[in-house]
């Protein structure tokens, strides 16, 4: 089974509107951290927020917050006031375990695309 | 957070030779990830590299094709020896400079195998 799935392969949205992308997740340990990065087209990965399995409060960083609903194992990232700017590939990614330097695994993906 | 840089951003290889990808980190790290992305793929983790000691491979991936050094804390080699045109893909250096903190990446090496 997939650990991190990504539903939506494409999202639309008017600029300044709000965006949600979905991520569900499986794992049985009970310590883990879920992270959504964005891709633009140029290709880097920019790290944009952290929720930790046994964080009490949803994450926010400016106009990203992440809706998490442990008892559904989803992790859904949403955007506020859309940009054009916000225009790119958004992976959702976990890291299992209490490890401090495991890796992550990635979801496919949902390319979001932000239109005037 | 940690500032890495890779480099070649973007190389176009002929069936059969090598490349090796550079990846320089401004602080030490202890363990460095190698990732690749296919087209329109998600990441995939390659191997881990800790300093000292031999790289840890996933599943499918052999050294003798991706041979990777880590010669001190701050830089790490990977090589895609013998390339076929599978092998296009980008190929991303990522670093957690502290434990359990995001990984954070390199521009990634866009790689066309011709």
């Amino acid at each position: 089974a997939q650990k991190i799935t990504q539903t939506q392969p494409g999202m639309f949205v008017q600029e300044k509107e709000a965006v949600t992308l979905d991520c569900t997740y499986d794992t049985s340990d009970p310590s883990y951290g879920l992270f959504w990065y964005k891709q633009p087209s140029s290709g880097e990965m920019i790290f944009l927020i952290y929720q930790g399995s046994y964080d009490q409060q949803n994450a926010t960083e400016g106009r990203y917050s992440l809706n998490f609903q442990k008892a559904r194992k989803s992790a859904n990232l949403v955007i506020s006031a859309s940009q054009l700017g916000d225009s790119a590939m958004y992976f959702c990614a976990m890291r299992e375990g209490r490890a401090g330097y495991s890796t992550l695994t990635f979801g496919k993906g949902t390319m979001l695309l932000v239109s005037p | 957070s940690a500032v890495i840089s890779q480099k070649p951003s973007r190389d176009i290889c002929q069936r059969g030779t090598s490349l090796t990808i550079q990846c320089q980190v401004d602080s030490q790290v202890t363990m460095m990830f190698w990732y690749r992305q296919q087209p329109g793929q998600s990441l995939t983790l390659i191997a881990t590299a800790n300093q000292g000691s031999e790289a840890t491979y996933e599943s499918g991936f052999v050294i003798d094709k991706f041979p990777i050094s880590r010669p001190n804390l701050t830089f790490s080699t990977l090589t895609v020896s013998n390339m076929s045109p599978e092998d296009s893909s980008i190929y991303l250096c990522s670093v957690a400079d502290r434990p359990n903190s995001p990984l954070h990446f390199g521009n990634g090496t866009r790689l066309t195998v011709t």
